[in-house]
């Protein structure tokens, strides 16, 4: 499978524990999204990279999540303090450089949250 | 502000029926818009989006700006549309980063 993957698909974790996740693009897209999905919710955006430059953050994304993409390739999103508002899907999105028609974004799978 | 609405949660057809997904934005700007549809089991993807007008697996939407909707058409439906349906918005102002919007999603349920 040649698309955006995530790791991990499903993650438990206690309250006040910090997670990591992890996405892979697809290989020579530069742009980068996370967004997080809560049940009966579409999708909200929580952070953009252009190759590594993390250019827009909403403001869903509080003090305990970062994230990061330090080569331009795969990303990594690390909520500190989890809390049980925390638990969703997490999914990361991959897009084509620029261009009118390069909007579409491919997205991963997903991981999902669940603190207990 | 920047916001999409899809009003109906769940809508259940029976297989051969006419389908209409309804999507409403709200965008100040020229919007663009897509459908983006996500089947059992699997990742979202991209449906169809409308500056291209093009008839994917039967369906269409036409963008209409004075009543600012964006609806889902299918004349006859079958049971592999079966799915969940997202309209999104991409703002394109002050620059297009290609984050999307998404309505809340409507449940397509086709039955035989």
């Amino acid at each position: 499978d040649t698309g955006v993957s995530q790791d991990p698909r499903h993650k438990i974790t206690k309250r006040g524990q910090n997670v990591t996740f992890r996405c892979d693009p697809i290989s020579e897209h530069n742009r980068l999204y996370w967004y997080r999905q809560t049940l009966g919710q579409g999708p909200e955006f929580l952070t953009y990279f252009q190759n590594e430059a993390q250019l827009e953050k909403s403001r869903l994304l509080s003090d305990r999540f970062s994230a990061e993409r330090p080569k331009g390739s795969f990303s990594t999103l690390e909520i500190q303090r989890t809390e049980q508002g925390d638990s969703a899907m997490y999914l990361c999105a991959s897009s084509p450089r620029g261009g009118f028609w390069d909007t579409e974004a491919f997205f991963g799978q997903g991981t999902r949250l669940t603190v207990v | 502000a920047q916001r999409v609405t899809q009003p109906e949660k769940l809508l259940s057809v029976f297989k051969g029926a006419p389908v209409e997904l309804k999507c409403n934005y709200s965008y100040s700007g020229s919007p663009e818009l897509f459908w983006y549809v996500q089947y059992s089991r699997q990742r979202l993807q991209l449906l169809l989006r409308h500056i291209s007008r093009e008839s994917i697996k039967g369906f269409t939407a036409d963008l209409n700006k004075g009543e600012t909707s964006f609806h889902l058409k299918k004349p006859f439906a079958q049971e592999e549309d079966s799915a969940m349906y997202y309209c999104a918005l991409l703002p394109t102002w002050p620059s297009n980063t290609g984050k999307l919007i998404f309505g809340q999603g409507t449940t397509l349920q086709v039955k035989p």
